[in-house]
């Protein structure tokens, strides 16, 4: 089911923004919302970022989410080290009608 | 405070079967749907399907037809997960999600997870 793309690992040094894309097609992220969840190791992942680029309550203003064509994109700002998670990508697939999520992208803070 | 609390570990022989259970508290249980996804070791999450908690009515993804079966207690406000016919490759953490509904497919509350090995 992880049909949506991202990259396996991302890095940067506290402080500094990364980056992390999410590649998908037509009928997911290039025609529906985008959410973002992050896991910590070893718990349940949490709502990050829903409806492509809204923060739920708590969620710090330094994440932010964006979406262009099929491709989407979560950003993070003035890294921090507790930030170190597994980060995630889903949208709703209207072909397979189903919740396609990335195969996660393990961020690692320098 | 929201919370999805789920069973405990559970270890199984291949072909038996195993039932999840997932309480919930501090909400209206029947105003927002349940879903269950699937975390196998070192991998991703893949999406299960879904229970109306209104209902009864479950949805289920392509890959968990047939052996993978969702149903509800209202009056306890707990959702299950009950998988038979076990097998190796069902070895996994299971989570239920809240989907806060606005718009769908939005999981705003999760469970711990449940860890199901499936191992002679």
């Amino acid at each position: 089911q992880s049909v949506l793309a991202q990259p396996p690992s991302a890095s940067g040094t506290p402080g500094q923004r990364v980056t992390i894309s999410c590649s998908g097609s037509s009928s997911n992220v290039g025609s529906q919302t985008v959410n973002w969840y992050q896991q910590l190791p070893g718990t349940a992942p949490k709502l990050l970022i829903y409806n492509t680029n809204q923060r739920p309550s708590g969620v710090p203003d330094r994440f932010s989410g964006a979406k262009s064509g099929t491709s989407a994109s979560l950003a993070i700002s003035g890294l921090q080290s507790d930030d170190e998670a597994d980060y995630y990508c889903t949208a709703w697939d209207g072909s397979l009608k189903v919740w396609v999520f990335g195969r996660g992208t393990k961020l690692t803070v320098l | 405070q929201v919370q999805l609390v789920q069973s405990g570990s559970e270890l199984k022989k291949p072909g038996a079967s195993v039932k999840i259970s997932c309480k919930a508290s501090e909400y209206h249980f029947t105003n927002y749907a349940m879903n269950w996804l699937r975390q196998a070791p070192g991998q991703g999450l893949e999406w299960m399907g879904w229970i109306n908690t209104n209902t009864g009515s479950p949805t289920y993804a392509q890959g968990f037809t047939g052996r993978f079966v969702f149903s509800l207690d209202t009056s306890v406000t707990t959702a299950y997960l009950q998988i038979s016919s076990l097998k190796a490759e069902d070895t996994a953490v299971y989570y239920c999600a809240r989907d806060e509904g606005r718009p769908p497919g939005t999981f705003d509350y999760w469970g711990q997870g449940t860890l199901v090995t499936v191992s002679s």
